[in-house]
């Protein structure tokens, strides 16, 4: 159980384009969806929180018109990142949490983005 | 806001020894210590939690054990195997709330050597 599913898992595309990555809980609801960055060998940071029909709340530094979340069902939230550039090349995933705070966060396989 | 320090950045142990993990938060009100293990090119992956009310808990070969007073926690896998080898993550959250987020430590890459 609590599978969460990333899609697609590595792209390459041009600076300027937008890319859109998806994360979908498989086998149960979402009422919460996370989504970070992780740069090599380093932590995760937390980018955004996305309630299910709700805005996302941002964390600080972190763009919300360049980094665009989605959360419009229960268990589907997309990330698009916009006009990429080569610093925006990372290792991005998401998690999902069961209703309730309480409940843990499980995470996706990530995506790896290569703006070229 | 929450802040976790996690020791060592990397450990080297043989198989079959034991491997353990320590993490520091500063949230004396953080309530919920979640472990992660994350292989090369995937997502972390949820190995053993444990909320504030319980001071140990075991999953086989895996323990974490909590001190609220001292606010640190740690990671014990006894009898390691190879696959054991991996990025382990600690992390700290206060679940209040749907915006209750996780605080993640710096990460301890466990290496398992035959």
């Amino acid at each position: 159980g609590a599978v969460v599913s990333q899609h697609p898992s590595w792209v390459i595309c041009k600076s300027g384009t937008s890319v859109k990555i998806e994360c979908r809980s498989l086998d149960f609801q979402a009422t919460t969806m996370f989504w970070y960055r992780q740069f090599p060998k380093q932590s995760l940071m937390l980018m955004a929180t996305s309630n299910e029909g709700s805005k996302a709340t941002y964390e600080q530094g972190v763009e919300k018109d360049k980094f665009l979340i989605n959360h419009a069902s229960l268990t589907l939230s997309t990330l698009t990142v916009t006009s990429a550039h080569p610093e925006d090349s990372s290792f991005y995933i998401c998690s999902a949490r069961f209703r309730g705070s309480n409940q843990p966060q499980h995470f996706g396989d990530g995506t790896r983005l290569s703006i070229l | 806001g929450e802040n976790v320090e996690q020791h060592p950045s990397t450990l080297s142990v043989q198989e079959g020894d034991s491997a353990v993990i320590k993490c520091t938060y500063s949230d004396s009100a953080s309530n919920y210590f979640p472990w992660y293990k994350q292989e090369l090119g995937k997502g972390p992956q949820l190995i053993i939690d444990i909320r504030s009310n319980v001071g140990e808990k075991k999953d086989q070969r895996i323990a974490v054990t909590l001190n609220k007073t001292a606010k640190h926690f740690s990671l014990h896998i006894t009898e390691t195997q190879p696959e054991d080898s991996a990025v382990y993550f600690c992390a700290a959250s206060l679940h209040t709330g749907t915006a209750s987020k996780l605080t993640f430590g710096t990460g301890t890459r466990l290496q398992v050597t035959l």
